[in-house]
């Protein structure tokens, strides 16, 4: 199993450009999220989804948007990019129940210039 | 919404010395509390959690305990190595996630 993946690792764009990116996990867990992390920050909730059709806000929703349309697949979406969305991107999932382990995907790091 | 202090940002300590990480929340209705342990360009990894009607829990060389009346959870490991230097993160639920703890073991 490769568990959660995502794509890609690194990217950098301009100011107002948009772009997904892409989260896929073999699991077959219901839950999927996307935090960012900022230096010193910690990770923060950005959206996550219970299951397929399903998504909610999470902390910090403002800039992004999220589709969830099949179990594996958790797309992020910025839209106008702007520097303060410079971060670290991370996905993660975890199985049915309300607490439990979350599985993380290793990353992806973010530059907006 | 939850509100999760994490203490230390930093925490340095000699190998085989014990290191111990502080996190507060503050809704009471709060009842699971994972720490997670992230590697250099990795993504986080749970190391033990605990839910509201356990007051302590240990694996090997790590345990948490938890103070609901003081809404307060704490991570030790003992007899550090090397090996555990990595940023540790505490966490209330899935939603809300401390600031972190560098941990640096010194051989």
């Amino acid at each position: 199993n490769a568990g959660v993946t995502q794509t890609p690792k690194f990217r950098i764009l301009k100011i107002g450009q948009s772009m997904t990116l892409q989260c896929t996990q073999d699991m077959n867990h219901n839950y999927m999220y996307w935090y960012r992390q900022d230096p010193g920050m910690g990770l923060k909730l950005i959206y996550y989804s219970v299951g397929a059709g399903i998504t909610d806000k999470g902390e910090v929703p403002n800039g992004y948007n999220v589709s969830r349309s099949t179990t594996e697949d958790f797309p992020l979406r910025l839209e106008l990019a702007a520097p303060s969305q410079t971060s670290v991107y991370f996905c993660a999932s975890h199985i049915t129940t309300n607490t439990g382990e979350l599985f993380f995907g290793e990353g992806s790091r973010l530059t907006v210039l | 919404g939850e509100n999760v202090e994490q203490h230390p940002s930093t925490l340095s300590v000699q190998e085989g010395d014990s290191a111990v990480i502080k996190c507060t929340y503050s809704d009471s209705a709060s009842n699971y509390f994972p720490w997670y342990k992230q590697e250099l360009g990795k993504g986080p990894q749970l190391i033990i959690d605990i839910r509201s009607n356990v007051g302590e829990k240990k694996d090997q060389r790590i345990a948490v305990t938890l103070n609901k009346t003081a809404k307060h959870f704490s991570l030790h490991i003992t007899e550090t190595q090397p090996e555990d230097s990595a940023v540790y993160l505490c966490a209330a639920s899935m939603f809300y996630f401390g600031t972190g703890t560098s941990l640096t073991v010194i051989p």
